[in-house]
């Protein structure tokens, strides 16, 4: 199984709702990724967790918080979101602390703030 | 400062044709270099990677990728395009000093003509 699954696929918000991403891979990875992407530009990487733990923050506002449960499960709790944050918002992950290893990427979820 | 280029937005080629999507890097050691694929509303899809050994590395669905150290590029081909190759294509870079992070390019469009 090499897939990473993420819901929901679209989700629609208000700026004072929140809600948050699942994503969930059975791929034995141990270090798990959020990147944001907008239209017809590069992904860029919010968050790494490494054995669960949170290992890398870009800089990401505090209206993002990442949790991991588990091993297999990654989160993505969103409040008080902007209208600027509407993107396609992706999962991945990978073998943890093997420099040549590929990250596998779930097939996203398009976000939109209203 | 570590980077990739890719030069062209877009490429144009005819179905049966061969063709290449061009990606630069600039790293220092030895780079370990990377292609993904996205299609329309999806996430990334790993084709293939440089790590070390023969320059011609081979990939997912008929890809293959030539490292030049000397000219510092690690260009994507194929034999024989087909329409459903159309997608959007990153070239990656992984930092010396990260197990995590990818520098991605800035993208190129491909797009196959009956």
């Amino acid at each position: 199984d090499t897939e990473v699954t993420q819901t929901p696929k679209h989700l629609v918000m208000g700026m004072t709702n929140k809600k948050s991403l699942k994503c969930e891979q059975h791929m034995g990875h141990r270090a798990m990724y959020w990147y944001k992407q907008k239209a017809k530009k590069p992904p860029e990487l919010m968050f790494v967790y490494s054995y669960e733990k949170l290992s890398i923050n870009e800089s990401v506002p505090s209206r993002f918080s990442p949790e991991c449960p588990n091993s297999s499960l990654l989160n993505l709790h969103l409040h008080a979101l902007q209208p600027e944050d509407s993107a396609l918002y992706l999962c991945a992950s990978s073998q943890d602390r093997v420099r040549g290893t590929e990250a596998f990427f779930g097939q996203g979820t398009r976000l939109t703030v209203v | 400062a570590q980077s990739v280029a890719q030069p062209e937005d877009q490429v144009n080629v005819a179905e049966g044709n061969p063709l290449t999507v061009k990606c630069t890097y600039s790293v220092s050691g030895n780079p370990y270099l990377f292609w993904y694929v996205q299609y329309p509303n999806r996430g990334l899809q790993f084709l293939l990677k440089y790590i070390t050994g023969d320059n011609l590395v081979k990939g997912s669905y008929g890809f293959e990728a030539e490292f030049n150290k000397s000219q510092t590029s690690f260009h994507l081909k194929k034999p024989s395009a087909l329409v459903s190759d159309s997608a959007l294509y990153f070239c990656a870079v992984r930092p010396l000093d990260s197990s995590y992070k990818l520098i991605f390019g800035s993208g190129t469009r491909l797009l196959v003509r009956p």
